[in-house]
Formats: structure tokens, C-alpha cells, sequence
């Protein structure tokens, strides 16, 4: 069974730091998703990694992946309080995405 | 361009009742997929469905159950509702499905309150 691990899954930044959230997959794939989601909204698609070094940017947002270590990143650069939500990965796997259990930003001034 | 819609957005039901929730995908998408989300489990992928065709299923119960129709519109169904199905239940489009890497777009959700 495909397993899908993010850390950290609560983190508290400030307003213009800089930090990453690790999404972990436990069997080989070559589909990753990173999702956003604003409380009692629906899920917005980020990102859409294909290929082992894989590198996609928008704004302050740059996520990349590495099928060798089974590792996706999502770094945040000069964080602002818009992008307080929770981040998603997912792992494709036939027909379906496997999420891991989100991480939760609050970006504070 | 007109996202996935997803009816009804909020509903209320017994346990032991049934439920059918509906989903729209965007025009021209012919891949449907269904997942629960709740604050335990997380997100769980429940079926997709393309042309038509259930092409895989997660592991929910039998009471869990869907279909898409020649316009790619899709309904889920579950039955003899229980507590613990209270959920987020979304539904997502793209058009060819998540094993052919394509961008999947989420609706909004039909929120499931069992009582």
C-alpha cells in the first residue's frame, strides 16, 4: 500500500521567511500533485510533477521531485500571510492520488 | 470555462437513509473520481470512472457506490448511511485521469452531515 508522509504537518512562520514542507512516498511513482486548500473550500492543484527532477515555480511557491528518494518539496520564499492554508501532496498511483494528511501554514506578521 | 460543479452543497441526513450526490465535470474531461475527506482519515480516493467505464476502487464498503454517464456527468451513491459518513465528498475531472499525469481539478464538494 502506498503510503504518503508530509512534515511538518503545522507550521507557523512569519511574514518573509523562507521554509519547505516534505511530502515522502513509500513506492516508486512518477506523478506528484501538490494541492492548496482554504478552510471549507475546495482544493486548488498547484502543481503537477512528471519526471525525476522535476522543478515547477509560481510566485512564491517552487516545488520539485525526486522519484529516486521517493521525496517532493514545496518551498516557500518570502512567505506572506496569503499563503496561510493547508498543502496537500498527492501521489499518483493507477487511476488514483494518494494524499498525504496536509500541512497546515499560518503565516504570521 | 465552467469548473467541476458538484450538487448539492450541504446536506442533512438520517442514518440508515441513502444519499445521491452529483458531480459535472469540466467540458470536454472525461475522467470522473470521487474522495472523502474528513478530519480523521484525511482524503480518500473512493472510484474513477472514464467513458463511462469504473476503471478502479478504493477501499470503501459495497454501500459506496457511482456511475458516469455518456455526458461524463457522474452521481455517487451510498446507502444505509452511518455516522462516520459524515464527510467532504469531492469530486474531480481531468481528461484522461490521474495515470495519464494530467492537472486534476477539484469541486467544491457536497458536505455530508449524517445524523
Amino acid at each position: 500500500e502506498l503510503k504518503v508522509e508530509q512534515n511538518p504537518l503545522f507550521l507557523s512562520m512569519q511574514e518573509g521567511k523562507n521554509y519547505t514542507i516534505y511530502c515522502n512516498y513509500s513506492t516508486t511513482s512518477d506523478r506528484l500533485y501538490w494541492y492548496r486548500q482554504d478552510p471549507g473550500k475546495s482544493l486548488e492543484s498547484l502543481f503537477v510533477l512528471l519526471s525525476n527532477g522535476a522543478v515547477k515555480q509560481e510566485g512564491r511557491l517552487m516545488a520539485s521531485l525526486d522519484t529516486k528518494a521517493r521525496l517532493s518539496t514545496l518551498h516557500i520564499t518570502a512567505a506572506v500571510h496569503d499563503l496561510s492554508a493547508t498543502y496537500f501532496c498527492a501521489v499518483g498511483a493507477g487511476y488514483a492520488l494518494n494524499f498525504g494528511k496536509g500541512t497546515s501554514l499560518l503565516v504570521t506578521p | 470555462k465552467a469548473g467541476v460543479t458538484q450538487t448539492p452543497r450541504y446536506l442533512i441526513k438520517t442514518r440508515g437513509q441513502q444519499v445521491t450526490l452529483s458531480c459535472s465535470p469540466i467540458s470536454g474531461h472525461r475522467s470522473v473520481s470521487w474522495y472523502q475527506q474528513t478530519p480523521g482519515q484525511g482524503l480518500q480516493f473512493l472510484f474513477e470512472y472514464f467513458s463511462e467505464t469504473q476503471r478502479n476502487k478504493g477501499n470503501f464498503p459495497g454501500r459506496f457506490s457511482g456511475r458516469q454517464f455518456s455526458n461524463s456527468r457522474s452521481e455517487m451513491n451510498v446507502s444505509t448511511l452511518e455516522l462516520g459518513d459524515s464527510a467532504l465528498y469531492l469530486c474531480a475531472s481531468s481528461l484522461k485521469g490521474a495515470n495519464a499525469g494530467n492537472t486534476i481539478y477539484f469541486g467544491e464538494g457536497s458536505w455530508l452531515t449524517v445524523v
